[in-house]
C-alpha cells in the first residue's frame, strides 16, 4: 500500500512553454500533498504544501504565479510550471500524506525530470 | 524553525559490515522522524520511521534509535549489501505545530563495496 505515481516521468520543453505534472495517490486518499524540487546531489527542497479544496501554501522564495498548484481531489494534485525557462530544469517530486496510527507519513512519487531548452 | 544536520555526507563500507548515519535536530517540538532511501533517478522510499514516544525501532537489518534529550537519531544498517548503496535522508517533523512539513537532512551517500 501507499503508492504514489507521477506523470510524466520526464519532459523536455522549449523555453516559454508551460508544463503540467500530475501526482496521484493510488491506494489512499491524501488531504495533503507536497511538492519538492531537487537539484543534483542535493537534498529535497519543499516548494509548497497542497491541501485538497484550498489554496496551496508556498515556501518562502517560491513564486506562486510561476508554480501553479491545484489539488482538486483527494487523490490528485498538479503542478504547472508556467513560462518555463532553463533555470527551471530540475527533478520535481511530489509526496502524499497518509494518516496512520500516531500521525501522518509522507509517501513519495517517483519524480519528474524537467529539461527546459 | 527546525534545522536538521546529517552526518556523514558520504560513507563507504565493505559488504557485510554495518553502516551508521546520524542526524541531529533543533526543534524540541519535532516528534516524528522518518528515514528515506533514494536511488539514482528515483523518488525517496520510506525505509523506517520512529515517533518520539519510542527509543528504538528495528525492521530486519535496519534499526533507528532516538535520543530526545540530546535531540539526535540514528540509522543503523547491519550486514550491508551492494543493493543498500543509495542516498539516505533523515527528516524531522513537528506534528503538534499543525503542519506535517518535513525538514530534511542533507543526505548521506552510502556505498557498499562488494
Amino acid at each position: 500500500g501507499a503508492v504514489v505515481s507521477q506523470h510524466p516521468s520526464w519532459v523536455i520543453c522549449k523555453s516559454g512553454t508551460s508544463v503540467k505534472i500530475e501526482c496521484r495517490s493510488l491506494d489512499f486518499q491524501a488531504t495533503t500533498m507536497f511538492w519538492y524540487r531537487q537539484f543534483p546531489k542535493q537534498s529535497l527542497m519543499l516548494m509548497a504544501t497542497s491541501n485538497e479544496g484550498s489554496k496551496a501554501t508556498y515556501e518562502q522564495g517560491v513564486e506562486k504565479d510561476k508554480f501553479l498548484i491545484n489539488h482538486a481531489s483527494l487523490t490528485l494534485s498538479t503542478l504547472t510550471v508556467t513560462s518555463a525557462h532553463p533555470e527551471d530544469s530540475s527533478f520535481y517530486i511530489c509526496s502524499a500524506s497518509r494518516s496512520g496510527t500516531g500521525g501522518e507519513t509522507q509517501y513519495f512519487g517517483p519524480g519528474t525530470r524537467l529539461l527546459v531548452l | 524553525g527546525e534545522n536538521v544536520e546529517q552526518h556523514p555526507s558520504t560513507l563507504s563500507v565493505q559488504e557485510g559490515d554495518s553502516a551508521v548515519i546520524k542526524c541531529t535536530y533543533s526543534d524540541s517540538a519535532s516528534n516524528y522522524f522518518p528515514w528515506y532511501k533514494q536511488e539514482l533517478g528515483k523518488g525517496p522510499q520510506l525505509i523506517i520511521d520512529i515517533r518520539s514516544n519510542v527509543g528504538e525501532k528495528k525492521d530486519q537489518r535496519i534499526a533507528v534509535t532516538l535520543n530526545k534529550t540530546a535531540k539526535h537519531f540514528s540509522l543503523h544498517i547491519t550486514e550491508t549489501q551492494p543493493e543498500d548503496s543509495a542516498v539516505y535522508f533523515c527528516a524531522a517533523s513537528p506534528f503538534n505545530r499543525g503542519t506535517y512539513k518535513y525538514i530534511f537532512g542533507t543526505g548521506t551517500r552510502l556505498k557498499v563495496l562488494a
